[in-house]
């Protein structure tokens, strides 16, 4: 069974940093890109940023470039987000999400989310 | 950026009734397109990829359709467990970007 699970999110100040983490299970890891998508509160889903399967290529939305750095380690089946400079429109459930072979660009598998809140 | 809009925003119907939902991207985009279904407090599930391909395990009543600029999401017979905010989703070029929701109710 194909798992996704989110952890590392929490409460954090404006100009801060977090670091979530996403553990995969039940598929071979290193097959597929992986992505984060986010959702405010009460809003619509955002994507975040992207990774191919090798962690050889990534992308990034304009809101989150320079700011945020995605990596995976496929020996440890682990993706993770470095998020640095926080501001408090970062404030948002945070998925990750299989993102097929290839960089597909569709989100097949999505874990529970994890709450970063960016506040003072 | 390819902005996409969906209408309705929110939609009320009946069970058993047929409910379609659009989706316009602002420029054209062949049929790189997804849609996901998302209740509350869940994580969103993927229903439909490349405008018209059903993922394994979603019901027949869900279809997709279009290409280019226009796309719909067809649920045939509303089911009560169908109650849930539906999303599209553009994977033509980056940044991928998704609608803003359709709300789904039943009447």
């Amino acid at each position: 069974e194909v798992q996704l699970v989110e952890s590392g999110g929490g409460l954090v100040q404006p100009g801060g940093s977090l670091r979530l983490s996403c553990a995969a299970s039940g598929f071979t890891f290193s097959s597929y890109s992986m992505s984060w998508v986010r959702q405010a509160p009460g809003k619509g889903l955002e994507w975040v940023s992207v990774i191919s399967g090798s962690g050889g290529i990534t992308h990034y939305a304009d809101s989150v470039k320079g700011r945020f750095t995605i990596s995976r380690d496929n020996s440890k089946n682990t993706l993770s987000l470095q998020m640095n400079s926080l501001r408090a429109d970062d404030t948002a459930v945070y998925y990750c999400a299989i993102t097929g072979i290839a960089l597909a660009g569709r989100f097949d598998h999505w874990g529970q989310g994890t709450l970063v809140t960016v506040s003072s | 950026d390819i902005q996409m809009t969906q209408s309705p925003s929110t939609l009320s119907a009946s069970v058993g009734d047929r409910v379609t939902i659009t989706c316009r991207a602002s420029q054209s985009m062949s049929t790189w397109l997804a849609w996901y279904q998302q209740k509350p407090g869940k994580a969103p599930k993927l229903l439909i990829y490349k405008a018209s391909s059903l993922e394994s395990g979603v019901p027949s009543r869900f279809s997709g359709s279009g290409s280019g600029t226009e796309f719909t999401l067809t649920i045939s017979s509303l089911q009560p467990d169908d109650i849930a905010t539906y999303y599209c989703q553009q994977y033509n070029s980056y940044p991928w970007t998704f609608g803003q929701g359709t709300k789904v109710e039943i009447k």
